[in-house]
């Protein structure tokens, strides 16, 4: 069965700070792995990682995969008020685009 | 705004009832997926269909099941409703991407959230 697995559970810092989401995977046929930041209702989507795209940047945020370590972390940086949520991470394995979700980190950023 | 419309956005019901939550993809999407996201499972994986048909199924109970259509919106129908059956219910879709090539990347609706009392 395949298995996500987030890391920490949840964090609270303060504006200015830097985290770091940790994410590890159990799958078979691995394809991508995909973030996403879920604040009140729908998640919404951050990065898609695979084998031909290990490392994504988009302003403050950035992703990595590492396939050797079935694991992939996302990094915030100068972290905002604005950036409290809770992060899933995802895996799409097999012939399919079905994900499996982690549990999720909530983040929660102090001012 | 991901483009993907969910109605309606909140349900109360009893159980023993029937629901039918309607989902309509992004324009150009072929695939629609259905999440239950309750507190103690996490987003959960039910149902997937492409372009009408039913590509793969996941942690879906009997008692549910879904349909896409023509119009490529899609339904998830929620029978014998039994009170841990409330959670989220997200509606995803994919695929507006060159011919022949499916993205895994999803856009999630805002979510019907689903009260059985």
């Amino acid at each position: 069965e395949d298995k996500v697995v987030q890391s920490p559970l949840s964090l609270v810092v303060h504006e200015g700070d830097t985290v770091t989401l940790n994410c590890s995977y159990e799958v078979t046929n691995f394809r991508s792995l995909l973030w996403y930041k879920q604040e009140k209702k729908a998640p919404t989507f951050l990065f898609m990682l695979t084998s031909s795209g290990i490392e994504k940047k988009s302003g403050r945020l950035s992703s990595i995969l590492d396939k050797k370590e079935l694991s992939s972390i996302l990094n915030i940086t100068a972290t905002q008020t604005g950036d409290s949520a809770i992060y899933l991470c995802a895996v799409a394995a097999n012939a399919g685009n079905m994900l499996t979700f982690g549990g999720g980190t909530r983040l929660m950023v102090k001012p | 705004d991901s483009g993907v419309t969910q109605t309606p956005k909140h349900l109360i019901t009893a159980t023993g009832q029937r629901v039918t939550l309607r989902c309509s993809p992004r324009s150009g999407d072929l695939s629609v997926y259905w999440y239950q996201q309750s507190l103690d499972q996490g987003l959960q994986f039910l149902i997937h269909y492409y372009n009408g048909e039913e590509r793969a199924k996941g942690n879906i109970l009997e008692r549910f099941s879904a349909q896409q259509f023509p119009d490529l919106h899609s339904e998830l129908n929620l029978s014998s409703l039994e009170l841990g059956d409330s959670a989220l219910y997200f509606c995803a879709s994919s695929g507006r991407t060159e011919v022949g090539r499916e993205e895994a990347e999803a856009f999630f609706g805002q979510g019907t959230r689903l009260t059985v009392v």
